[in-house]
């Protein structure tokens, strides 16, 4: 079946370091991948979000590649903020039988960011 | 913005109550989703629907039932709670092209 693997936390990092979350998936077909944030005491918002190979997803500084060679989808930003502490989920909808996707996430990386 | 609700937020109950959890979403989407997180964060798929009069059980064996009567209404109900159901619910809506919404969760204490 479709999984997420995702990079265990927590991670710790001081304001204006250099994040990188990884993110691999087994999924058969052409997933849509993406990442969710859980701010706390909060359901999860769409970070960002990538629909076919070699798409880039951005948004508020993050950013990830689809890289459909190496089944992977790292979150990067180059200068985090302590308000970007979160938590973080890979996740990916593929669909076997069209229209009837299943969500799958990984399992959450934990980011503090100390000023 | 998202426009999908859950009620209440909080809930502190006893041993024994039937509880229901409320999830609406505006947006017209087929699928409806119901997840429970853990205090390690993890989400567990408890229940999914694609449509009016679609319910399934999800990866994680759950004693909670869940009905779709209408598209936009997919209400989560404990007929007796207990204390191993203290935990976080979260409910998410997904349309055909899009990413999957969630609400804000409902945050369940069972004393």
């Amino acid at each position: 079946g479709d999984s997420v693997t995702q990079m265990e936390g927590p991670v710790t990092l001081s304001e204006e370091a250099f994040l990188t979350i990884n993110c691999t998936y087994t999924a058969t077909g052409y997933p849509s991948l993406f990442w969710y944030v859980q701010y706390p005491g909060e359901g999860l918002q769409l970070l960002l979000k990538a629909t076919k190979a070699d798409d880039k997803g951005s948004n508020k500084g993050f950013e990830a590649t689809y890289r459909k060679e190496t089944t992977s989808f790292h979150l990067e930003k180059g200068s985090v903020q302590v308000s970007d502490s979160a938590v973080y989920f890979c996740a990916l909808t593929s669909s076997r039988n069209f229209g009837n996707e299943k969500l799958t996430f990984g399992t959450g990386t934990r980011l503090t960011i100390i000023p | 913005e998202a426009d999908i609700y859950q009620t209440p937020r909080y809930l502190v109950i006893g041993t024994g109550k039937k509880i229901t959890l409320e999830c609406s979403q505006t947006m017209g989407h087929d699928k409806m989703y119901w997840y429970q997180q853990d205090p390690g964060m993890e989400l567990h798929l408890i229940h999914y629907s694609y449509g009016v009069n679609s319910t399934e059980k999800g990866d994680l064996s759950s004693e909670s039932t869940v009905s779709r009567i209408r598209t936009e209404h997919f209400p989560l109900t404990l007929e007796s709670a207990r204390p191993s159901h203290t935990s976080q619910y979260l409910c998410a809506s997904k349309g055909l092209l899009t990413e999957a919404f969630f609400g804000q969760g409902t945050r369940l204490t069972v004393v």
